[in-house]
């Protein structure tokens, strides 16, 4: 999980396996984004889901969203090379009405060959 | 695509220096911000702009100023710099303000403070 005081998370997988990384977050929200960051660059969105849609897809992502525990996961299938990156979920407290992401501390991303 | 640049990209100060870093947009977007990169943090909130003129206070403020002078440029100031501000800066910015909307980042400015 990537909220709270955990450190920052490591995964290290075989091409084409699987794998989750997982999000819990303390405040109420109703939109949770992922973002994607390589080495050396900033970090860029790769999925947005909002609570109507509890799992939202893109290519080989899915994105989950369950309001109810707090928790949002990011899936990919059949992982590649070029999946290797840091994940980072990033969200806001809705019931504050206010749009300032708090980004969680990431899971390091290793796919090897 | 929405293209968001920094300078400088690496930089190396003295304690006490003074130090800014620049940031420029150029979509038009409305939100600007700029952020600190920690291991172990990830990545921190130091200042926000709505639009040229305007700065709002982030979560960790303490010894940075800003200031968006443009709706493309948006400047972090440390004016005694400290060891403490070590990191790694980035930019962003977003059409408009809530959860909807997808921030877009820079590519970093890596700060080390001696």
């Amino acid at each position: 999980s990537q909220w709270g005081e955990e450190n920052l998370q490591a995964l290290s997988i075989q091409e084409g396996e699987d794998v989750t990384m997982n999000c819990s977050y303390k405040t109420y929200t109703t939109v949770v984004h992922w973002y994607r960051q390589d080495s050396g660059r900033g970090p860029a969105l790769i999925i947005l889901i909002r609570s109507n849609e509890r799992e939202k897809r893109s290519g080989r992502l899915r994105a989950t969203l369950d309001t109810s525990s707090q928790s949002s996961s990011l899936s990919i299938t059949a992982a590649q090379c070029e999946d290797t990156a840091v994940y980072f979920c990033a969200t806001a407290n809705t019931g504050a009405n206010t749009g300032k992401l708090t980004f969680g501390h990431g899971t390091i991303l290793r796919v090897h060959p | 695509e929405a293209a968001v640049t920094q300078s400088p990209r690496n930089k190396v100060t003295v304690t006490g220096g003074n130090v800014t870093l620049s940031c420029r947009q150029t979509n038009s977007h409305n939100y600007m911000y700029w952020y600190r990169q920690d291991t172990g943090h990830g990545l921190r909130l130091i200042h926000y702009s709505y639009g040229a003129g305007n700065l709002q206070i982030g979560d960790v403020p303490d010894g940075y100023k800003a200031t968006r002078t443009t709706q493309e440029d948006f400047f972090l100031l440390l004016e005694l710099a400290s060891p403490s501000q070590t990191s790694l800066y980035f930019c962003a910015s977003s059409v408009n303000w809530g959860l909807s909307y997808e921030q877009y980042f820079g590519p970093g400015t890596r700060l080390t403070v001696l």
